[in-house]
């Protein structure tokens, strides 16, 4: 079975500071994706990035970056010089490659809270 | 991108009715259709899974009467729910696989009085 774990529930920062949300996930399959996305409050799920897991290299993409490790069954995702627009809930989520049963399994989600 | 649309965004029901939420791929052709639901403060769970043309599958613990699923095209999948209660009251939003990536669509905030 698959499980998405997301220890941190609730982190506060202050406007402009370094924020790190955790993900350690479990599958018993080789291949797989793993997936960000940003829930502001009008629920809509925002898409942030998907990752194979043949793939390991963190990537970049403006103030947001991602750390995989495999060797930990981590995917963790850092936000620099944080927003308050950054506010929100984030999930991290797992899915298997192919098959009939590709539907993501959800983290229990990080509420970011940014302050001014 | 692939586009979901989802509708209503919202909806406010009294206690015994039913409600039914539509999804549908606006540019491709969703032989599959994930319905989740995700309570206040809480993550997303899947309910049930949709395929075009045959019965949907459920996860443990819902309940296929109450929760109606219909998939009959490959644009189209819709869930009702039936003789709705307050406890029903949540946050439902459905997704589709197209080839790596996984759409979502608006979400359906249902509330039961």
């Amino acid at each position: 079975a698959q499980k998405v774990t997301q220890a941190q529930t609730e982190i506060s920062v202050v406007e402009k500071e370094d924020v790190t949300l955790d993900c350690v996930y479990e599958t018993r399959d080789t291949t797989y994706y793993l997936f960000w996305y940003k829930q502001p409050p009008s629920g809509e799920l925002v898409f942030l990035i998907r990752r194979n897991s043949f793939d390991e290299q963190n990537e970049i993409s403006g103030r947001y970056s991602w750390n995989f490790q495999k060797s930990t069954s981590s995917f963790n995702f850092t936000i620099t010089a944080s927003q308050v627009v950054d506010s929100a809930v984030y999930f991290c989520a797992l899915s298997e490659v192919s098959g009939s049963a590709r539907q993501l399994t959800f983290g229990s989600g990080t509420q970011l809270t940014v302050l001014p | 991108g692939a586009v979901v649309s989802q509708h209503p965004s919202w909806v406010i029901c009294k206690s015994g009715t039913s409600v039914k939420i539509e999804c549908r791929s606006l540019d491709f052709q969703a032989t599959t259709m994930f319905w989740y639901r995700q309570f206040p403060k809480q993550s997303l769970m899947l309910m049930a899974t949709s395929n075009e043309g045959s019965k949907a599958t459920y996860e443990q613990g819902v309940e296929k009467d109450k929760f109606l699923i219909n998939h009959a095209s490959l644009t189209l999948s819709t869930l009702t729910v039936t003789s709705a209660h307050p406890e029903d009251s949540s946050f439902y939003i459905c997704s589709s696989r197209v080839n790596t990536e996984a759409f979502f669509g608006q979400g359906t905030r249902l509330t039961v009085v």
